[in-house]
């Protein structure tokens, strides 16, 4: 089986940082994805790990650690617009996609 | 990247109906998958979509429920058939490629 935890919601200030972490069991485990889902719109990757260690990719940057199924996005200098859902998805074998409920992030002034 | 064009975007239907989806994708993908979002939860995983082979389907998802189609590389359809209230969902395709994952813009269907 699978299963994918996150936190439901998170609260963080504008230009704060904030991490949003992500545990996985699942068989197969190929990688690792996030995305941001805006409400009413489609999911937007935003990284991809397969390899232990951290990934940049400018304000967000995303971590891996495989021996202990477990991920975090990390998003820097907080912006009103990342107010979003920020869903984690563990890969298996044919990239089959099994996602977490998301977190609910709201960026406040 | 790809770019995926996905419709109807949305549509209000009768139970008892069925509702066909379509996705067309501007790249050549081996596989395709399909998702349902219902409200307030995330994305759960219909069926891979593969081309020149049936469809492969999640548990609780059946083919006479959901039948795919995809006649070539670069488009796939899905059916809601028989639709019921509980159907009310978002439902999106996507692909995978160069280890970057691209979806639809998403069909809300509402059944009532």
């Amino acid at each position: 089986g699978q299963n994918i935890d996150q936190p439901t919601e998170m609260t963080a200030t504008e230009g704060a940082i904030v991490q949003i972490n992500c545990t996985y069991q699942t068989s197969g485990f190929n990688g690792l994805f996030w995305y941001q889902q805006h409400a009413g719109e489609a999911p937007t990757f935003l990284s991809y790990n397969v390899l232990d260690g951290l990934e940049e990719k400018g304000r967000f940057s995303s971590f891996l650690s495989r021996s202990k199924g477990y991920s975090y996005l990390l998003l820097k200098e907080l912006q009103m617009k990342d107010s979003a859902s920020y869903l984690c998805a563990a890969a298996k074998g044919g990239n089959k996609l099994t996602f977490g409920t998301g977190t609910q992030l709201k960026v406040e002034l | 990247s790809a770019v995926i064009s996905q419709k109807p975007s949305r549509d209000i239907c009768q139970r008892g109906t069925s509702l066909t989806i379509q996705c067309q994708v501007d790249s050549q993908v081996t596989m395709m998958f399909w998702y349902r979002q219902q409200p307030g939860q995330s994305l759960t995983l219909i069926a891979t979509a593969n081309q020149g082979s049936e469809a492969t389907y999640e548990s609780g998802f059946v083919i006479d429920k959901f039948p795919i189609s995809r006649p070539n590389l670069t488009f796939s359809t899905l059916t809601v058939s028989n639709m019921s209230p509980e159907d009310s969902s978002i439902y999106l395709c996507s692909v995978i490629l160069n280890t970057e994952a691209f979806f639809g813009q998403g069909t809300r269907l509402t059944v009532v």
